[in-house]
């Protein structure tokens, strides 16, 4: 059985480059929530995606931020014109219904590291 | 605003001793979840509470929900190295958002041999 697949497990961006950060759900798990740690900091809500729709995107930065979650394929978060502040783990976590008290599975997180 | 704080941050305790870590917060949440973190590695689930009062118990691992469900414990007796690492709190607020967890910035232990 294999969990949460998140690539790349770390990324080096220079300041003003894109970052592109992979997550594979568990398989048939149908719901993907994107959190972000910073350096001393708790885990921080990003955004929760069902198959092809946004449901809830309140945790994300206005500008510069997005993701998907498309039929076929991973869900994507996409970090454009980086800055020194998107320094973070990027967690990803699905679970087979809506989470809450249906458990959220981590994945082992993407490093990002904006030089 | 911190809505989950968790005491103490760092603790560092020798084997076979006993520990207690909090995670406290002024609101009320539907559920509260405990998970572990690895250097390098995401969360792991160890257990969810729903229930005030509750009280759960997985191997020396005691976990407790506060009747007010605000706020909640975990006791690990006779620790051994293999417990050290990040102890996270997460709550879930319920109604249309209990997908969105609020996690702690959590208790980072580390049980010498």
């Amino acid at each position: 059985n294999a969990g949460v697949m998140q690539n790349p497990r770390h990324l080096v961006r220079r300041r003003g480059q894109e970052a592109r950060l992979r997550c594979s759900p568990v398989k048939g798990h149908s719901h993907v929530y994107w959190y972000r740690q910073l350096p001393e900091e708790g885990l921080k809500f990003m955004v929760y995606l069902q198959k092809e729709n946004i449901i809830d995107e309140s945790g994300m930065p206005k500008e510069r931020f997005s993701a998907e979650f498309p039929k076929e394929g991973p869900s994507i978060l996409r970090i454009q014109q980086v800055v020194r502040g998107d320094s973070a783990a990027y967690f990803c976590a699905s679970s087979p219904s809506q989470g809450g008290r249906e458990t959220q599975y981590f994945g082992p997180g993407t490093r990002l590291l904006v030089l | 605003t911190q809505l989950l704080e968790q005491s103490p941050q760092f603790l560092s305790i020798q084997e076979g001793e006993n520990l207690t870590v909090y995670c406290n917060s002024s609101s009320v949440f539907s559920s509260l979840q405990w998970y572990r973190q690895e250097p390098g590695e995401g969360p792991v689930l160890l257990v969810t509470v729903v229930t005030g009062g509750e009280v759960k118990k997985l191997k020396r691992l005691t976990f407790q929900f506060g009747d007010a469900r605000k706020d909640s414990s975990l006791h690990i007796t006779a620790a051994q190295p293999g417990d050290t690492g990040l102890y996270l709190c997460a709550g879930a607020r319920g109604g249309g958002s209990n997908y969105k967890l609020t996690f702690g910035k959590g208790t980072l232990l580390t049980v010498n041999p």
